[in-house]
């Protein structure tokens, strides 16, 4: 089964407003992923977390690596209709693999 | 520069035929991936190769096999569709190189696939 949980697995927003969806991991990870998926396209990479408590933005997006590396969050300030799409997070939990979450599937009204 | 490049783009299958999805991709990575989407499930891994002349199972590799043909290419074969197998496939790669690191996935555009 899955070994990322993500929630909620869906996000209504109105356009102006600010949200968060978060991840969680049974076990420790070694570093988290997160991705952007817009309606009918492909997932697209949008940042790395590595370390312990690392908190890193990029314009209103906040990502956070919780300090044990067993959750995430994304936090999304001031909801603009460029958010509509699916952010998965994926967390490494051994080799290879990324364990992917469900995704939180996000709407926006305007 | 063209990423990864998975064909074909839709496919309608009966139950019992056999198909193979390609992947290509032209950044020199060391790792692929193919997964499937299922609505409400995420991403799940069908198999991997960490580098060219491996391959391995992930979570839901029954019914799949792969092919590493080289380090640009590696295929997804179905021998005989199920309707379970309706999904939309990704293929990815990443750069790997260092023990404890995992880099960012490239994804293809995905491919529809619909078994009656």
């Amino acid at each position: 089964g899955q070994q990322v949980m993500q929630i909620p697995q869906y996000q209504h927003v109105q356009e102006g407003e600010d949200f968060t969806t978060y991840c969680n991991s049974s076990t420790t990870l070694s570093n988290i992923q997160w991705y952007k998926q817009r309606p009918g396209g492909h997932p697209v990479f949008l940042i790395q977390l590595v370390k312990s408590g690392e908190v890193k933005k990029q314009k209103r997006l906040t990502f956070q690596f919780g300090e044990a590396k067993k959750n995430s969050s994304l936090h999304i300030t001031a909801t603009q209709t460029t958010d509509v799409g699916t952010y998965f997070c994926a967390g490494r939990v051994r080799d290879y693999k990324l364990s992917f979450g469900a995704g939180t599937t996000v709407t926006v009204r305007a | 520069n063209a990423g990864v490049t998975q064909t074909p783009k839709f496919q309608v299958l009966k139950t019992g035929q056999s198909m193979t999805l390609q992947c290509a991709q032209d950044m020199n990575h060391n790792s692929m991936y193919w997964y499937r989407q299922d609505p409400g499930m995420g991403l799940r891994l069908i198999y991997y190769s960490a580098s060219e002349g491996t391959t391995d199972k992930g979570e839901v590799p029954n019914g799949y096999n792969v092919s590493r043909l080289n380090k640009r290419e590696f295929s997804l074969r179905l021998e005989s569709a199920a309707p379970s197998q309706t999904s939309v496939y990704f293929c990815a790669s990443s750069a790997w190189g260092y023990p404890d690191y995992a880099g960012e996935l490239f994804f293809g555009e995905g491919s529809r696939l619909t078994v009656l």
